[in-house]
């Protein structure tokens, strides 16, 4: 079976400081990936995805990048983070080719301070 | 760019009564309109979806409906009971990019 891991839980970075954000999926190969965020009682905010390795399309002009350096492995980094990128950070996975179900990672909760 | 509106963002429904959520969208291309269930600090999960040849679909209390005239599809749960208690998403896949482009978001409120 599928699924998908995030890390780290949790995270506190004070502002101006570097970021990464990791997401991997097993038990399925080509995946397609995406990252989001979710601010405090909002929606989800498509940041990035991705069909395949080294393609990313971005979604929202920010000090956001997206990485996908292997197959099953999508990486969110930040050189230097704002107050404005608190949030909770989702990776999702869905089949390739194909419009189906997402699968949710278990986020990552960073606060900036 | 692609846009989906999402209402109520608060609903709150007295236990057995149902509840209906509405969302919008502004892509045409759009063809899969999945709906997601949030429980509180837990993940997104999926609990149905509807494609664009298909204007209704049912799952036990739960069924979707769409109008790809009007370019809206809504969400009824019927005889709500207080585990329906979570944020619900509605999300539009455009055709050919496979992006998810998600509502705002409502919390239901099941009241005992």
């Amino acid at each position: 079976s599928q699924t998908i891991h995030q890390w780290p839980a949790t995270l506190v970075q004070p502002v101006g400081s570097p970021l990464s954000l990791e997401c991997t999926v097993e038990g399925t190969s080509n995946p397609n990936l995406y990252w989001y965020r979710q601010a405090a009682g909002r929606g989800l905010q498509l940041l990035f995805y991705s069909v395949g390795i080294g393609q990313i399309s971005s979604e929202v002009p920010q000090n956001l990048s997206a990485s996908r350096p292997q197959d099953r492995q999508f990486i969110l980094s930040s050189k230097k983070l704002l107050l404005s990128d608190s949030g909770f950070y989702l990776c999702a996975w869905s089949l390739a080719e194909t419009y189906n179900e997402q699968f949710f990672g278990p986020g990552t909760r960073l606060t900036v301070l | 760019g692609e846009n989906v509106e999402q209402h109520p963002s608060t609903l709150s429904v007295q236990e057995g009564d149902s509840a209906v959520i509405k969302c919008t969208y502004s892509d045409s291309a759009s063809n899969y309109f999945p709906w997601y269930k949030q429980e509180l600090g837990k993940r997104p999960q999926l609990i149905i979806d509807i494609r664009s040849n298909v204007g209704e679909k049912k799952d036990q209390r739960i069924a979707v409906t769409l109008n790809k005239t009007a370019k809206h599809f809504s969400l009824h749960i019927t005889e709500t009971q207080p585990e329906d208690s979570a944020v619900y998403f509605c999300a539009a896949c455009t055709s050919g990019t496979y992006k998810y482009i998600f509502g705002t978001g409502t919390r239901l409120k099941v009241l005992a």
